[in-house]
């Protein structure tokens, strides 16, 4: 099992429409968690970070974690062509040191 | 504040060559990480140095190396280059919050 799943998509949603985005990790001691796009070509952008279970909002964004059954996802409202990217999953974790796992991430693509 | 930086940001290189990559953390940020990313394989990461010392490693050959100066500057080396090693490398630094702030990244081509 990956310690970062995410599906590969591409996902493709409608102009308007909320993108939802998902990714499961396998270590129950990971301890935070990002969200990151990554245009093609270019390097990824940190878009958000979640540290305890709930929701946290960012404009369009919202991060979603829930620790207890290991998934932690991010909506995006009124999704638009220009979120069109890699959205990248990111995990930190302790296991006698720090570790930083990424998932592959989720092809994004918002139909004009 | 001035993001990350990363030189070159091309390199051509003949098998067999070395190379030398460098990055520039964000002012105040002790903590680089390097990656390797390959359409193929996604981000994988290489190592990560916090005040000039190699705090973790990713599983990656010994040819693959780094180094972190005491102003938070870092190298990664790669020795007898492979076609293999061809792939875009990112930097990215880190505060205590542990968000990762990535540079342009270096696109290294091995001919």
């Amino acid at each position: 099992q990956k310690e970062v799943e995410q599906n590969s998509g591409p996902l493709s949603v409608p102009e308007g429409a909320i993108a939802s985005l998902n990714c499961t990790y396998s270590d129950r001691g990971s301890q935070s968690f990002f969200w990151y796009r990554q245009y093609s070509g270019k390097s990824p952008e940190l878009i958000m970070s979640i540290y305890s279970n709930g929701d946290k909002e960012d404009g369009r964004f919202t991060a979603q974690l829930n620790k207890a059954s290991q998934y932690v996802s991010l909506l995006i409202r009124d999704s638009q062509p220009s979120d069109s990217a890699t959205y990248l999953c990111a995990v930190n974790l302790y296991s006698g040191t720090y570790k930083y796992i990424f998932g592959t991430g989720t092809r994004l693509k918002v139909l004009a | 504040k001035a993001g990350v930086t990363q030189t070159p940001r091309y390199l051509i290189k003949t098998r067999g060559q070395q190379v030398t990559l460098s990055c520039s953390p964000i002012s105040g940020h002790r903590s680089v990480s390097w990656y390797q990313q390959t359409p193929g394989q996604g981000l994988q990461f290489l190592f990560e140095y916090f005040s000039e010392t190699q705090r973790n490693k990713g599983n990656f050959p010994g040819r693959f190396s780094g180094r972190q100066f005491s102003n938070s500057r870092s190298e990664m080396n790669v020795s007898t280059l492979e076609l293999g090693d061809s792939a875009l490398y990112l930097c990215a630094s880190s505060a205590l919050s542990y968000e990762q702030y990535f540079g342009p990244g270096t696109r290294l081509t091995v001919t």
